[in-house]
């Protein structure tokens, strides 16, 4: 109930590509989707974060998409760039109160130039 | 500002010795939370402060886990007679408010020989 699975595991893109990482989850119950982006020897940052309420959230080159009934949503980079290359790691929570966050086993993204 | 500080960076220590791990959350954050992230996967939640007290402890494995936060702000976590299974990245993380968003610092490299 707690799970959230991610793929793929790791990723390669050329410059100027798409970079699409999936999602699922089991609980019906969360309703806080973010994602953060990780660089070696750093802690993850927030990138991005949707409520099930919305379909799709854009920030600048970072797209959620989100399916409620299918329990998953996806981040899409587009114009992938080197500097996007990092690990991804999408999450759940249930809301009203603090996030306890529950995290994918993450992605690791190489944008080739 | 300064964001999450954790110290030390990196903790060698042999199995069975104690070992303590300081964060220094962001100023004016009440809620505090401790992560562990294993090699390539995601952070798993430990435990999560709102002030001094835990107020969700559940993620702590066992009775070797404990965590302090004594005046609301610092967060020590303290691990008993360690074995090799800790080894990992421990990473804290404060949010301003409880539900807000989680900046998370750099993370402390436990390794236990």
């Amino acid at each position: 109930q707690q799970q959230v699975k991610q793929s793929p595991q790791s990723l390669i893109v050329q410059k100027g590509g798409i970079s699409i990482i999936n999602c699922a989850y089991e609980n019906t119950a969360f309703d806080y989707f973010p994602w953060y982006q990780q660089f070696p020897g750093k802690g993850p940052a927030l990138l991005i974060a949707i409520r099930p309420d919305v379909s799709e959230k854009k920030e600048g080159r970072f797209t959620i998409s989100f399916n409620k009934s299918a329990k998953q949503f996806s981040l899409h980079i587009m114009d992938s760039q080197p500097g996007d290359s990092a690990t991804y790691f999408c999450a759940a929570s249930l809301s009203g109160g603090y996030n306890k966050l529950i995290f994918g086993a993450g992605t690791r993204l190489a944008v080739h130039p | 500002g300064a964001g999450v500080s954790q110290t030390p960076s990196n903790k060698v220590t042999e199995k069975g010795k104690y070992v303590e791990l300081r964060c220094d959350p962001i100023s004016g954050h009440t809620a505090l939370y401790w992560y562990r992230q294993s090699l390539g996967q995601g952070p798993e939640f430990l435990i999560y402060f709102q002030g001094t007290g835990a107020a969700d402890d559940s993620g702590l494995p066992n009775d070797r886990f404990f965590a302090v936060r004594p005046e609301g702000s610092v967060s020590t976590l303290k691990i008993q007679r360690t074995e090799r299974g800790d080894s990992a990245v421990y990473l804290c993380a404060s949010s301003l408010s409880p539900g807000t968003e989680q900046y998370f610092g750099p993370g402390t490299r436990l390794t236990v020989t």
